[in-house]
């Protein structure tokens, strides 16, 4: 019944690691989007796509890399992990890219 | 606890009694408001919402009121519960490509 899954729902890793983590919505919305929320709670966009083409992209270092197989999975890819990647990652999907986002339940990304 | 170095704002309230969070916004050119609730562990999760052309919506013991004139957002909450404890935050979203851009969030505690 989980309309907004993510996985894993915990990461910890070393350093200069590379890392997925997965998002799936099968509420059959076009657009789904990647948040990162620090250590302050400040939520803030990282990328969406719509109907599996990027439409926001934010300023985000070129080591995440966002892979949208079909409309219901929007992954995100991250190479080379740094101390500052560490933060909660949540998925999120509206129906078009005018309408409610509904959140997964977070990745809590710990680098060491 | 989880709140040590947050130095979000916060509210502390009786069980009963009504709650008030206010919010600001930035962007003039905002057309779509929306309250989420956020608790410990979890995503955001969707409150209500309220569109420019309206100044108020009221939902199940949530109502939330819009004067564009000074940018301001509150979202009141009846009757408030233990259960209504959390973080709350108010976001607007972008008319063009969805982004929706968070308010700092406001640590609501309700006490028995």
């Amino acid at each position: 019944d989980t309309a907004v899954s993510q996985t894993p729902k915990y990461l910890v890793t070393q350093m200069g690691n590379d890392k997925s983590i997965k998002c799936e919505q099968n509420l059959g919305h076009d657009t789904m989007y990647w948040y990162k929320q620090d250590s302050k709670k400040f939520l803030k966009i990282m990328f969406s796509y719509n109907n599996k083409e990027l439409i926001i992209n934010e300023t985000v270092p070129n080591r995440f890399s966002p892979k949208s197989p079909d409309k219901a999975h929007l992954n995100l890819h991250i190479n080379s992990l740094e101390l500052g990647d560490s933060a909660v990652y949540f998925c999120a999907s509206s129906r078009t890219n005018q309408e409610t986002q509904y959140f997964g339940p977070g990745t809590r990304l710990l680098v060491l | 606890g989880e709140s040590v170095g947050l130095h979000l704002p916060t509210l502390s309230v009786q069980e009963g009694d009504n709650s008030i969070i206010n919010c600001a916004y930035s962007n003039s050119a905002s057309d779509y408001f929306i309250w989420y609730k956020q608790e410990s562990g979890k995503g955001p999760q969707f409150i209500i919402d309220i569109r420019s052309n309206m100044d108020k919506r009221q939902g199940q013991r949530v109502t939330v009121l819009l004067n564009k004139t000074v940018k301001h957002l509150s979202l009141q909450i009846a009757a408030t519960q233990p259960g209504d404890s959390a973080v709350y935050f108010c976001a607007d979203q972008s008319t063009s490509y969805g982004k929706l851009t968070f308010g700092q969030g406001t640590i609501l505690t309700v006490h028995p």
